[in-house]
């Protein structure tokens, strides 16, 4: 399996900041990369796509980079609604694989 | 817009097999292009995925599960079911049914509100 591999796990910020997450996949898996935001007691919801393709609907100061085995998501201007964990997942291979999660908290 | 209902018992005694439903509003399961995604997540941890099916009866089960899923697909109620054999108390999470979007690459672009399943006697 493909183990992929977030960091922070945690990390304070405040609104307006700019924050960005990291993923790591432990093989490449060339953009076959998606981000999705989960809050409390609720589903995740996709927010990229292929590394770097915003969801429809996504606001656009949400961003991903990357390829291969080292992916970024940038959030550029933090606003209130967006503190909550976010995990990246690999389509790549089967059995699809999700980071651990990095849970974005108010400073 | 899709939207997804899963449904089932929410208590679940220990060496018994959970099973759950998947409705789907929207949209139909007959579409190539999705395969439909059981994923799952303890309780204060990660996401797991468990298995998809599409709307031909084709599945992929992750290997970690052994051979305790089932998956089974209803096109005529518009459903997707899962069964999960011989639980244990590691069984308890909230599951979620989630559309897999197969156009590149794989995501889940749509997901029910999940159920809390407990595995307890």
């Amino acid at each position: 399996d493909i183990q992929m591999t977030q960091s922070p796990s945690s990390l304070s910020a405040s609104v307006g900041d700019r924050v960005t997450i990291t993923c790591r996949a432990s093989q490449s898996i060339s953009s076959y990369l998606n981000w999705y935001q989960q809050k409390p007691g609720k589903a995740p919801k996709l927010l990229l796509y292929a590394a770097s393709s915003l969801q429809s609907k996504v606001p656009s100061r949400f961003s991903g980079g990357g390829s291969e085995t080292d992916f970024t998501l940038t959030i550029s201007s933090l606003q209130p609604e967006d503190f909550a964990t976010y995990y990246c997942q690999q389509s790549y291979s089967t059995p699809y694989t999700f980071g651990q999660g990095t849970k974005l908290e108010i400073k | 817009q899709v939207q997804l209902q899963e449904s089932g018992p929410g208590l679940v005694k220990p060496s018994q097999t959970l099973s759950l439903t998947c409705t789907v509003s929207g949209g139909s399961i007959s579409s190539g292009d999705y395969f439909w995604s059981w994923i799952r997540q303890p309780p204060g941890k990660g996401l797991e995925w468990i298995g998809y099916i599409h709307y031909s009866g084709s599945t992929y089960h992750n290997p970690s599960f052994k051979s305790r899923v089932a998956t089974s697909v209803d096109t005529s109620k518009n459903q997707f079911s899962l069964k999960l054999s011989s639980v244990t108390a590691a069984d308890t999470a909230v599951y979620y049914c989630a559309r897999g979007n197969n156009n590149y690459p794989y995501h889940f672009d749509f997901w029910g509100q999940g159920t809390l399943v407990t595995v307890s006697s």
